[in-house]
């Protein structure tokens, strides 16, 4: 049973502060994702990655940056949190399959959720 | 761009009525199609996806390529199927492309 962990189920920050929130999967997977999720805007994309140290930018990677040292671990940084930054933030892992569009064939598995209030 | 288009934020039915959530998506080639689901305090979990072909739950989505199209259906709501659904499409840049989400509501 895959299982994705998120470090905090809740947070609450001031403006400006620096934010982490980790994520660790159990199960090998190469691939992770850092989405956040807003009423009316579904789920965004702000980074991935396919390896360690490995990292891209997703749809909305402003104000926002990842480390991957360990392949079971992925982090979210927040350099200077904004208020514009509370939300839902969901990490992700999957399986890789041959080729950068195959990666997005196989099914994603969510941790959580960690609930960002910045005040 | 790639989207994924899911027309209505909220669908309310009663138990016992059939259920059709719409999406929509824009992608030249052959995607994969998935829908997941969010249960109240549960994490997003897959639902179904288009390649398993798979009756999940009573629920099923057929690929329609002319109406790009993969919408979610379900003969009879139970309550148990209230929830956020998310429809999503893969794409040639790697990342998995989501839909803003249809909240279902089976009232009793």
């Amino acid at each position: 049973d895959v299982k994705v962990t998120q470090s905090s189920r809740y947070l609450v920050k001031r403006t400006g502060e620096k934010v982490f929130l980790e994520c660790v999967q159990d199960m090998d997977h190469e691939n992770m994702f850092w989405y956040r999720q807003d009423p009316g805007l579904g789920l965004r994309l702000i980074y991935f990655s396919y390896d360690v140290k490995m990292k891209e930018k997703g749809d909305i990677p402003e104000g926002y940056s990842v480390s991957r040292e360990k392949k079971e671990r992925f982090s979210l940084i927040l350099e200077s949190a904004s208020t514009n930054q509370t939300s839902m933030y969901l990490c992700a892992s999957s399986f890789p399959l041959p080729g950068l569009a195959a990666s997005s064939y196989n099914e994603q598995f969510f941790g959580p959720g960690t609930r960002l209030t910045v005040l | 761009a790639q989207r994924v288009t899911q027309p209505e934020k909220l669908l309310s039915v009663f138990k016992g009525a059939p259920v059709e959530l719409k999406c929509n998506y824009s992608y030249s080639g052959s995607p994969e199609l998935f829908w997941y689901v969010q249960y109240s305090r549960q994490r997003l979990q897959l639902l179904l996806r288009h390649i398993s072909r798979e009756s999940i739950k009573g629920f099923t989505a057929d690929l329609n390529k002319g109406e790009t199209s993969f919408h979610l259906k379900k003969p009879f709501a139970q309550e148990e199927d209230s929830a956020m659904y998310y429809c999503a499409s893969s794409s040639n840049t790697g990342k998995l492309i989501f839909g803003q989400g249809t909240t279902l509501q089976v009232k009793p």
